[in-house]
C-alpha cells in the first residue's frame, strides 16, 4: 500500500531555513508527480508546490515562490522541500501528497509540523 | 487563480441525517473537482474525484454531483465516523491548485 512519511519539521527562527523530506513506498515513485500542501493551525488546506515525476517541471504558490524549492531523488524514493527565509506565516503542518494525473491528491502523508517563532 | 467557496462553513447534524455540502467555483471548472475528508489531527483523505467518481474504498453513502461552477457532496445517512471537515478542490486550472475553506460537520 502507498505510504508517505514526512520528516524534518521543527521550530525555527524567522529568517531561518529547514528541509523537509517525504519518504515514499508502495508505488513506483519515479512515475508520479508529487505535491506539498500545508495547513496552518486551525486553518484550511493550501497547496505549496508540485514537481513532475521526472523533476522537469516545478510549480510554486505565490506565497512561497523564491523562498521554497521542491526537489526529488527518484533513486531514494524521496521528495524534498527546502524552505528558506522562513516567516511566522509559514507555520503549518506540511503534507506531502501523491499526485494523480496532475489533478488531485490521491494519497497523503501524516504531515510534519513547522513552527516559525523567535 | 480560481477561488473555491464552500457553504456552510460548519453545521450540526445527527447520526442518520442526510447532509449536503455545497462548493462553488469562481469560474467554470467543468467536472475537475475533488472532495476530501479530514478528521482532527489526521491527514486529508480523498473521497471523490471528477465531481462524482467515488475513490476506491469510500462508502457508497458518499456521493458528489455538479459541473461548471456548482457542486455538492452528499452523505445519505450520516455515520459517527463521518463527523469531520470536508474540503473541495479544483484541478481545472493550475497552478495553483485551490481548495475551498472547508465545511465542518459536527454532532448535534
Amino acid at each position: 500500500q502507498v505510504q508517505l512519511v514526512e520528516s524534518g519539521g521543527g521550530v525555527v527562527q524567522p529568517g531561518g531555513s529547514l528541509r523537509l523530506s517525504c519518504a515514499a513506498s508502495g508505488f513506483t515513485f519515479s512515475s508520479y508527480g508529487m505535491h506539498w500542501v500545508r495547513q496552518a493551525p486551525g486553518k484550511g488546506l493550501e497547496w505549496v508546490a508540485f514537481i513532475r515525476y521526472d523533476g522537469s517541471n516545478k510549480y510554486y504558490a505565490d506565497s512561497v515562490k523564491g523562498r521554497f524549492t521542491i526537489s526529488r531523488d527518484n533513486s531514494k524514493n524521496t521528495l524534498y522541500l527546502q524552505m528558506n527565509s522562513l516567516r511566522a506565516e509559514d507555520t503549518a503542518v506540511y503534507y506531502c501528497a501523491k499526485d494523480y494525473d496532475t489533478a488531485y491528491f490521491q494519497h497523503w502523508g501524516q504531515g510534519t509540523l513547522v513552527t516559525v517563532s523567535s | 487563480a480560481i477561488r473555491m467557496t464552500q457553504s456552510p462553513s460548519s453545521f450540526s447534524a445527527s447520526t442518520g441525517d442526510r447532509v449536503t455540502i455545497t462548493c462553488r467555483a469562481s469560474q467554470g471548472i467543468s467536472s475537475y473537482l475533488a472532495w476530501y475528508q479530514q478528521k482532527p489531527g489526521k491527514a486529508p483523505k480523498l473521497l471523490i474525484y471528477a465531481a462524482s467518481t467515488l475513490q476506491s474504498g469510500v462508502p457508497s453513502r458518499f456521493s458528489g454531483s455538479g459541473s461548471g461552477t456548482d457542486f455538492t457532496l452528499t452523505i445519505s445517512c450520516l455515520q459517527s465516523e463521518d463527523f469531520a471537515t470536508y474540503y473541495c478542490q479544483q484541478y481545472y486550472s493550475y497552478p495553483p491548485w485551490t481548495f475551498g475553506q472547508g465545511t465542518k460537520v459536527e454532532i448535534k
